[in-house]
């Protein structure tokens, strides 16, 4: 496609409700980031994906925290039990490779009531 | 955990008038990124600067890095009302197989 795309836009779960965020890459780019937004923050990484390969998962807050691309293109970002503290926006962003800019979606707005 | 401050954390400025926001970091790096975000959308990658290069310009900004003092500058030009936005800078860490690690931002206000 001609950009990331992110679903659902926005997201209302209660808590302890699990949740699953849907990323489609540009078609092509090997590298995926995920990458979680608190309201006037920078975005903090949590994972990262070259192709099918989850090579840095160190930004995951906890072991609710779970993501996954095996087929090397869509990726998800499911999180489990969720509780108020997961209330972001989450964001994934493409990239071909080392060195280039990234391009991101729009973002997934999560508020866990 | 954030790598790069920038400063001002906010900034105010008329149409027409130049803004420019500051970014230090840490840690050496491959390269440094600015990317712009408006309110509720995501990022948009504005430019790219390799740790060997000094200076860069993409219409109306310019960017500078000095790798010895681990900072960065992005300098708009002739701002709009539509610049209007938060500013963030990411740098890519020399250790292999990472990825961007963006600062706090500056939030730009161009008033007409």
């Amino acid at each position: 496609g001609a950009g990331v795309s992110q679903s659902p836009r926005y997201k209302v779960a209660k808590r302890g409700q699990d949740v699953a965020l849907r990323c489609d890459p540009i078609s092509g780019h090997v590298s995926l980031f995920w990458y979680q937004q608190a309201l006037g923050q920078g975005p903090e990484f949590l994972t990262y994906f070259q192709n099918e390969a989850q090579l840095d998962k160190s930004g995951l807050p906890s072991d609710r925290f779970f993501a996954e691309r095996p087929e090397g293109s869509v990726s998800t970002l499911k999180i489990q039990r969720t509780q108020q503290e997961d209330s972001a926006v989450y964001l994934c962003a493409s990239s071909p490779g080392p060195m280039w800019g990234y391009t991101f979606g729009s973002g997934t707005r999560l508020t866990v009531v | 955990s954030q790598q790069g401050e920038e400063d001002p954390q906010a900034l105010s400025i008329q149409e027409g008038e130049n803004a420019t926001m500051n970014c230090s970091y840490k840690t050496s790096i491959n390269n440094l990124q600015w990317y712009r975000q408006n309110s509720g959308r995501g990022l948009v990658h504005l430019i790219l600067i390799r740790s060997n290069e000094r200076e860069k310009h993409s219409g109306r900004l310019r960017v500078t890095l000095d790798t010895s003092k681990k900072s960065s500058s992005l300098l708009i030009t002739a701002s709009r009302a539509a610049d209007t936005a938060s500013y963030f800078c990411a740098t890519d860490e020399i250790q292999a197989g990472t990825a961007l690690i963006f600062g706090k931002g500056t939030t730009l206000s161009v008033s007409s």
